[in-house]
């Protein structure tokens, strides 16, 4: 079974511009979360989608954005982009609703912005 | 208020010792999920063990086993026979349940060091 993947797996960005980030859940898998991850402020949850339903989100801009396709897979996308969003950006794959299932992350995509 | 504690920023251990890195967590639900994840240097997060709140028996994953103490709030992660290849950083978690699947909240994390 194939994991979750994520890409592209970095990025060079320039302060302004814009970028989409994707990520691919494991098979049958329906949850997809987006976490941005620093030195300065760890791991930070983004938002969540759930059968294509934003479910959670998290304390960002609006400059972050998120959708999720029929087939699972889930993009994100972050506007005018800003130094501070310097990041490794991680996704999180998991199944059904509920306490006992398990969550599953890919590689991440290490955005620099310059 | 932080949900989620790891309080030991660093620790150091020799090969083939026994390792336990501490996690305490805060909630107000009776259902959750604890998580414990590993993260090297290459970035990727892998899953080690997950804990429901309402199973009675310790998780146990080959030399993880997670120490789960409900009343204390407590779920500390212990690695027995420690090898080079644990030396990362790793994350304790928890998924509350007005959460769904994949939202997780995260501590700071502990950089575990194994010398030979």
């Amino acid at each position: 079974k194939a994991g979750v993947t994520q890409t592209p797996r970095y990025l060079i960005k320039t302060r302004g511009q814009q970028v989409t980030l994707s990520c691919s859940p494991i098979s049958g898998h329906r949850s997809v979360s987006w976490y941005q991850q620093t030195p300065g402020q760890g791991l930070q949850f983004l938002f969540e989608y759930f059968s294509e339903t934003q479910r959670n989100k998290g304390n960002f801009p609006g400059r972050f954005s998120g959708r999720q396709f029929s087939n699972s897979r889930s993009e994100m996308n972050v506007s005018t982009l800003e130094l501070g969003d310097s990041a490794l950006y991680l996704c999180a794959s998991g199944g059904e609703l509920g306490e006992n299932t398990e969550a599953f992350f890919g590689q991440g995509t290490r955005l620099t912005v310059v | 208020a932080q949900k989620i504690t790891q309080t030991q920023p660093g620790m150091f251990v020799q090969e083939k010792e026994a390792v336990t890195l501490d996690c305490t967590y805060d909630t107000s639900d009776q259902s959750y999920g604890l998580f414990w994840y590993k993260q090297p240097s290459s970035g990727e997060m892998i899953f080690l063990i997950y804990q429901g709140s309402y199973d009675e028996q310790n998780a146990t994953e080959g030399r993880y086993s997670l120490n789960f103490q409900k009343a204390r709030k407590s779920a500390n992660l212990v690695i027995s026979a420690s090898q080079l290849g644990d030396s990362a950083m790793y994350f304790c978690a928890m998924r509350e349940a007005n959460q769904a699947g994949t939202a997780l909240i995260f501590g700071k994390g502990t950089t575990l060091s194994v010398s030979s």
